[in-house]
C-alpha cells in the first residue's frame, strides 16, 4: 500500500512557464514533508521542504503548498528552466527531527522543460 | 564540503554471488541510512544507522542483507546470496543530527546493481 502517491509519471512543459508537480499522501500522522530533485546517475537532491505546521514555504523560484485536508502537496516551480528537467520525488516523514524520522517516498515525476 | 561518497558505482553479479558496497558519509553526520531504488520506483529505506548504532533495520531482508557502521564513519552494505529482485541502485544518504533533531537528508551518487 503506497503512503505517498505521485499520480503523474510525467509532465512536460515550456520554458519560462509554471511547473506544478502533485503528490498526495494518506497518512495523516506525517509531520514533514520534502521535495527531491534527481538527476540521472545521481541520487537525489534536496530541494525544498514543509513542516505539517504551515501551508505553504517559498524558496527563489521554488514554492511548495501544503493542504492537509486533502492530504495533498504541489510543487510550483515558476518560471521552468531546461535546468530543471529532471526526476522529482516527494518524501513524507513521520516524527521528523525524532529517531524514527525515516522518509518514505514517492515514485516520482519527471519533468521535462522544453526551450 | 564533500559530499556523500559511494563505490562501486556499477556492479554486475550472477545469482547467488554475494557484493558488497561501500558509503563514506558527509563529515560529521551522524546518522546514515540505505536505501534500495528499484527502476520506476522511488526509495525504500533498507537501514538506518545513529552513530554505530542501528536504529531501524525493519525493512530489511535480514536472510541475504547485512549492514554494518564500525566507527559511526563509513559502512558496508552486503547481500549473499543475491537474488535476481536484488537488481536496483543502491544509495547511501546521511543527515546531521544535533540533539534530538535530525536535518536533510544528503544522497550519494548510488550503486547500480544488475544480478544476471
Amino acid at each position: 500500500d503506497q503512503q505517498v502517491k505521485q499520480n503523474s509519471p510525467s509532465l512536460s512543459v515550456q520554458e519560462g512557464r509554471i511547473s506544478i508537480l502533485n503528490c498526495d499522501y494518506t497518512n495523516s500522522m506525517f509531520d514533514y514533508f520534502l521535495w527531491y530533485k534527481k538527476y540521472p546517475a545521481e541520487g537525489p537532491t534536496f530541494l525544498i521542504s514543509i513542516s505539517s505546521i504551515k501551508d505553504k514555504n517559498e524558496d527563489g523560484r521554488f514554492t511548495v503548498f501544503l493542504n492537509k485536508s486533502a492530504k495533498h502537496l504541489s510543487l510550483h516551480i515558476v518560471p521552468s528552466q531546461p535546468g530543471d528537467s529532471a526526476v522529482y520525488f516527494c518524501a513524507a516523514s513521520l516524527n521528523y527531527g525524532g529517531s524514527q524520522g525515516n522518509l518514505i517516498f514517492g515514485k516520482g515525476t519527471k519533468l521535462s522543460v522544453k526551450p | 564540503e564533500a559530499g556523500v561518497a559511494q563505490s562501486p558505482r556499477y556492479k554486475i553479479i550472477e545469482k547467488r554471488q554475494s557484493v558488497a558496497f561501500w558509503c563514506n558519509p558527509i563529515s560529521g553526520h551522524a546518522t546514515l541510512y540505505w536505501y534500495q531504488q528499484i527502476l520506476g520506483q522511488g526509495p525504500k529505506l533498507l537501514i538506518q544507522f545513529q552513530n554505530n548504532g542501528v536504529v531501524d533495520d525493519s525493512q530489511l531482508p535480514k536472510d541475504r542483507f547485512s549492514a554494518e557502521r564500525l566507527k559511526g564513519v563509513d559502512s558496508t552494505l552486503k547481500i549473499q546470496p543475491a537474488k535476481l529482485e536484488d537488481s536496483a541502485v543502491y544509495l547511501c544518504a546521511s543527515s546531521l543530527r544535533r540533539g534530538t533533531m535530525t536535518y536533510e537528508q544528503y544522497f550519494g551518487p548510488g550503486t547500480r546493481l544488475t544480478v544476471t
